[in-house]
């Protein structure tokens, strides 16, 4: 079965400081990959997708992600955060049922 | 391009009610998802509708249904309410398949269950 498990439920930075969202899944098919962001009382919010080619992928608002096939892995970055970033951040895979599966989110905490 | 719009926001219902929740999807989007949101279990999908048809069904009870209209609006349907049907549910539409394409979120119905 089709799974994923962000590793980090909170994570608390510094503004300016750089960060790393943290996503591993498991899947036996052809991988499509996602990472999607929920402001407070808001949708979910398209930040990148990997499908296929480059395992780096461009998202918006500066954050990027890497896929790496050999340690089923797709962890979300970006150089320097603000405190707008403060959010909850979703990995997620497409599933071979025609749904996406999400992972159980990572809160993102900028502090000043 | 106007967004995913749900409706009502917020609900208030006691157990054994039923309710039912409206989600319009954005202009020209033929597939409309809808995913419940808990703390405990996080995002689970619920179904996807289209072209008026279900074309993916989670693992929930026969208590969820679903229907879409020829418009793409969709409701999606709770019966016999418990308290553990208290959560966020959001709709999300798309042009095309769930797994690889875009999800536009609307920002979702608050339901309460007391």
């Amino acid at each position: 079965a089709q799974s994923v498990t962000q590793l980090d439920s909170q994570v608390p930075v510094f503004e300016e400081a750089p960060v790393e969202l943290r996503c591993n899944y498991s899947s036996s098919v052809s991988v499509y990959l996602f990472w999607y962001v929920q402001y407070p009382n808001q949708g979910l919010q398209l930040l990148l997708k990997y499908l296929s080619g480059s395992t780096l992928v461009k998202g918006i608002n500066g954050f990027e992600a890497e896929f790496n096939k050999s340690q089923t892995s797709f962890h979300l970055r970006k150089p320097s955060v603000h405190i707008s970033d403060t959010a909850e951040y979703f990995c997620a895979v497409g599933g071979s049922q025609g749904n996406l599966i999400f992972g159980k989110g990572t809160k993102l905490s900028v502090k000043p | 391009k106007a967004g995913v719009t749900q409706t009502p926001r917020y609900l208030i219902k006691t157990r054994g009610q039923q309710v039912t929740l409206s989600c319009s999807p954005i202009s020209g989007h033929r597939s409309v998802s809808w995913y419940q949101q808990t703390p405990g279990q996080g995002l689970q999908f619920l179904f996807e509708y289209f072209s008026e048809t279900q074309r993916n069904k989670g693992n929930f009870p026969g208590r969820f249904s679903g229907r879409q209209f020829s418009n793409s609006r969709s409701e999606m349907n709770v019966s016999t309410l418990e308290l553990g049907d208290s959560a966020l549910y959001l709709c999300a539409s798309s042009s095309g398949g769930v797994s690889s394409d875009e999800q536009f979120f609307g920002p979702g119905t608050r339901l309460t269950v007391l």
